[in-house]
Order: structure tokens, then sequence, then C-alpha cells
């Protein structure tokens, strides 16, 4: 069973800093593996997919990077900004399904 | 393009009542995925369907709960005789096909059972 660790669990940033997100997965066979931030009491909404035979993808400011066979993702964020305060989540896709990581719960201080 | 909807946002229903919670995928995509997310817990894969077929029920609990997903109409996941640790927010998701270009997610249903 596919098992997906975030790292950290919290992170607190000054305004402006740049800051990176891991995302750990245990079986290899993924689909692909997809970014989400949630807000306080919403939806979740997709930031970044990136597909299995890729190995990064960008949008903006944040840009994800995959790496299968050590089973790892990381997002990258430049220039953080307050409004970038949520809790992001990555979640690897098996055939029927996503399974995600508990999630970082970012805060970016002004 | 109205994206996943999901109603009711909020759901309050006593101990012992029956809560249906509607999702109306994307247009265009004929599977849909449930999720829960429990209190300060992830978000758990419980059911995937495409129209009028349960495909995986795995992460459904045993008893009480059922999803459907009509040809006509939106999908259903039903929840009998509701108990205080049924609250939670239900997300539903949707896809084009089985997930190779991604999922999108609904806003959820937070369900308080009192």
């Amino acid at each position: 069973k596919q098992e997906v660790t975030q790292i950290p669990a919290a992170l607190s940033v000054p305004e402006g800093e740049n800051l990176v997100l891991n995302c750990s997965f245990t079986d290899s066979a993924i689909y692909n593996l997809q970014w989400f931030r949630q807000d306080p009491g919403k939806g979740l909404t997709s930031l970044l997919l990136i597909q299995s035979s890729q190995r990064e993808q960008t949008s903006g400011r944040l840009n994800a990077s995959l790496d299968k066979s050590s089973g790892r993702s990381t997002l990258y964020i430049a220039a953080s900004q307050p409004g970038d305060s949520a809790t992001y989540l990555c979640a690897s896709t098996g055939a029927n399904n996503l399974f995600f990581g508990t999630g970082t719960r970012l805060t970016v201080i002004p | 393009n109205a994206g996943v909807m999901q109603n009711p946002r909020h759901l309050v229903r006593r101990r012992g009542q029956e809560a249906r919670l509607r999702c109306s995928p994307m247009k265009g995509h004929s599977h849909v995925y449930w999720y829960r997310q429990l209190p300060e817990e992830g978000l758990k894969f419980m059911v995937y369907l495409q129209k009028e077929n349960i495909i995986d029920e795995s992460g459904m609990p045993k008893e009480r709960f059922s999803a459907e997903f009509p040809k006509e109409g939106p999908s259903i996941l039903r929840i009998q005789q509701v108990v205080r640790g049924d609250s939670a927010a239900y997300f539903c998701a949707s896809s084009p096909n089985e997930g190779g270009y991604g999922y999108t997610f609904g806003s959820g249903t937070r369900l308080t059972v009192v």
C-alpha cells in the first residue's frame, strides 16, 4: 500500500523567502504526482500535476519536481507572499485513487 | 465550466439520522471519487465510481455507508444512522479518465453530527 509522507509538518517563513516542501512516497509505480493547496475550511485547489514520465512542472512562482526512483517530490515556492499561507498537500496517483500526505502547513509572515 | 459542485456545503444531523451528500462532476468527467477528511487527519479514499458502477469501494466503512452514481444526476454518498465519529469533511473529485490527467476537487461538505 502506498504511503505518502510530507516534511515538515509546519513551516513559518518571512515574506520574500524561497522555500521547499518535501514529499516522499513508498511505491514508485505511480501514474502521476499532484500538489494541492488547501485553505482553512475550504476545498482543495490543484497547483501542479507531474505525470510519471515527467521530471518537473512550473507554474508562476511554483516549481514541482519528481524523482520516481528515489520516491520523492519537491514543491519550490519562490519569493513567498502572505497569500501563500495554506496547507500544501501532495498526492500520488494509483489506478483508482489518490494517496495523500498529511500536508505541510505554511505560514508566510509579512 | 462550473467545476465540481458539492452540496450542501454544511450539513448538521442528529445521531441516528441519515446524511445525503451530493456531487456533480465537471462537465465531461465520468469518474467520481469520494474522500473523507477527519479533523487533524489527511484525506482518505472512500470510493470510486463511474456512471452506474462502483469500481472500487475499498475505503468505505462496511456498514451504514453507500454510494451511487446514476445514469442521470449527481453522485450521492449516503450515511445511514450517523454517529458523532462521522463528523468530517467529505470531498468529491472527478477526472476525465483513470486519473491520468489529474483530479479536480469540489469544495466539500462539512458534516457535523450532534
